[in-house]
C-alpha cells in the first residue's frame, strides 16, 4: 500500500546538467507535494513544495512539476553542482485541516552528481 | 541554535528494556511528530501532536508513547524494546497552518536494539 512511489533508487549526473526526479503517487486525497534532501547522518531538509492547485513551482535552481491526472510529480534540478548529490524523498499530505495526519514519503532517491 | 534537536543520537540498548528520546524546537510550532526509517528507508509516521490532539498511526505499538511536557517538548518513551524496533526516529515540527512550506526535521536518533 505504498502511496508514494519513487521507482528509481539511485540516478548519476554530470555536473552542469539537469537532474530529473520522478514520483508517482495514487492517493487522489493529496493536497500538497513536499521534496526533502537529506545528507547522512542528518535529517531532511525542506527543499520545495507544491499545491495540487498549481502544475509549476520554481525556485532557484530547483523547479516542482505536478501533473495532477497522471499523479505524477517531478523535480528539476538545473545545473545540477556537486554539493546536490544526496537522497531525495518525495512526500505528500492530505489538506487536513492541520497537516496532522503528517507527510506519506516515497523511499528516496539518491542522486549522485559526477564531476 | 539547532531549530529542532534530538538526544541522544545513537543508543544501543538490549531487549527488553525502556528508553527514551527526547526532542526539542526552538520554533514556536505548534505541532511536533515522530517518523521511523526503518531498515528498508522508509519514513513513516508515528505520532503528531499538538497541544490539542495525539493522532497515533494505528500501527504503531502500544509500547511507543508520545509524552509532551510542553509545546516546544515531544518526548518518545518506548517500553519493553524489541529487536524490530531497531531504527533511525526523526522528530519533526511545523505550524499547523502553513505544514505546505515543510516540516523541520531533527538530525534522528539511530537505536539498535542487541
Amino acid at each position: 500500500d505504498q502511496q508514494v512511489k519513487q521507482n528509481s533508487p539511485s540516478l548519476s549526473v554530470q555536473e552542469g546538467r539537469i537532474s530529473i526526479l520522478n514520483c508517482d503517487y495514487t492517493n487522489s486525497m493529496f493536497d500538497y507535494f513536499l521534496w526533502y534532501k537529506k545528507y547522512p547522518a542528518e535529517g531532511p531538509t525542506f527543499l520545495i513544495s507544491i499545491s495540487s492547485i498549481k502544475d509549476k513551482n520554481e525556485d532557484g535552481r530547483f523547479t516542482v512539476f505536478l501533473n495532477k491526472s497522471a499523479k505524477h510529480l517531478s523535480l528539476h534540478i538545473v545545473p545540477s553542482q556537486p554539493g546536490d548529490s544526496a537522497v531525495y524523498f518525495c512526500a505528500a499530505q492530505r489538506d487536513s485541516g492541520g497537516g496532522a495526519d503528517g507527510l506519506t514519503f516515497g523511499k528516496g532517491t539518491h542522486l549522485i552528481i559526477q564531476p | 541554535d539547532t531549530a529542532v534537536s534530538q538526544t541522544p543520537k545513537y543508543l544501543v540498548t538490549q531487549m527488553g528494556n525502556d528508553k527514551s528520546i527526547k526532542c526539542e524546537q526552538n520554533l514556536g510550532h505548534d505541532t511536533m511528530y515522530w517518523y521511523k526509517q526503518d531498515s528498508k528507508k522508509f519514513l513513516k509516521i508515528m505520532f503528531s501532536y499538538n497541544n490539542k490532539e495525539l493522532i497515533i498511526n494505528e500501527t504503531v505499538p502500544n509500547r511507543f508513547s508520545p509524552k509532551s511536557p510542553d509545546k516546544a517538548h515531544l518526548n518518545l518513551h518506548i517500553n519493553s524494546l524489541e529487536l524490530g524496533d531497531s531504527a533511525v526516529y526523526f522528530c519533526a515540527s511545523s505550524h499547523h497552518r502553513n505544514t505546505n512550506y515543510g516540516y523541520t526535521f531533527g538530525s534522528g536518533t539511530r537505536l539498535t536494539v542487541v
